[in-house]
């Protein structure tokens, strides 16, 4: 039982590069969720998709692109990476929209970016 | 908006019980979630509330008063392995139902 995978777990890469997180869950569950998680900030959402292609903005969107194709995965995309986006990614996903039941979001083991 | 508090830090004793507060503030309430987050890994579901109350389960307890904007987390019988950050996490109803964290609390756990 995979779960939820995240890859790569380490990327160091340098401004202005593309970069991709990727983020596979083998739950066929509907939502998924992007997160950064930063010192004082705690985790804050990026994007979010509610089914396959179906995607929206969560609180600090700028900068970053996300699709989803499949239900299973979702990559988010860095397009032009700056020092200010370097972070812990966690992605996530549940059964249901949170508001809708009780059901927990589940993290996969996180994405460790540095930005040169 | 939404705004959730926590204390950054708590040091507690092993075999000692301790209380995680939890303060909110959002336009739109629809329950709160605990998750615990060992360092470098993943956060882990711990609870849920949506209903004043207190929910048990095993050495762990969650705590909701809606009136009040107020959760807390209780852990009894503290191990060594409960080191932990202790993320509260509100559902806001009129943000499209997405989860809010806190800044989660550090806890350390001294023999």
């Amino acid at each position: 039982d995979a779960g939820i995978t995240q890859s790569p777990r380490y990327k160091i890469t340098e401004t202005g590069r593309q970069v991709t997180l990727m983020c596979h869950q083998t739950w066929s569950h509907s939502y998924m969720f992007w997160y950064r998680q930063d010192l004082g900030h705690g985790l804050r959402l990026i994007y979010y998709s509610a089914a396959a292609d179906i995607t929206d903005k969560g609180e600090v969107p700028d900068g970053y692109v996300v699709s989803r194709s499949k239900t299973e995965n979702f990559p988010l995309t860095l397009e032009s990476a700056t020092r200010s986006q370097t972070s812990v990614y966690f992605c996530a996903s549940s059964l249901t929209r949170p508001a809708d039941s009780n059901q927990p979001q589940h993290f996969g083991d996180g994405t460790r970016l540095s930005i040169l | 908006g939404q705004n959730i508090d926590q204390p950054t830090e708590m040091t507690a004793t092993e075999g000692a019980i301790v209380q995680i507060n939890c303060t909110y503030q959002t336009s739109g309430f629809n329950g709160l979630f605990w998750y615990q987050q060992h360092a470098g890994e993943a956060p882990t579901f711990l609870s849920y509330n949506v209903l004043d109350g207190l929910e048990e389960k095993g050495r762990f307890s969650s705590f909701l008063s809606r009136s009040k904007g107020y959760s807390y987390l209780l852990l009894k019988e503290l191990q060594m392995k409960d080191s932990a950050s202790y993320l509260c996490a509100v559902i806001a109803y009129n943000q499209g139902g997405k989860l809010i964290f806190g800044q989660g609390t550090e806890l350390s756990v001294k023999p």
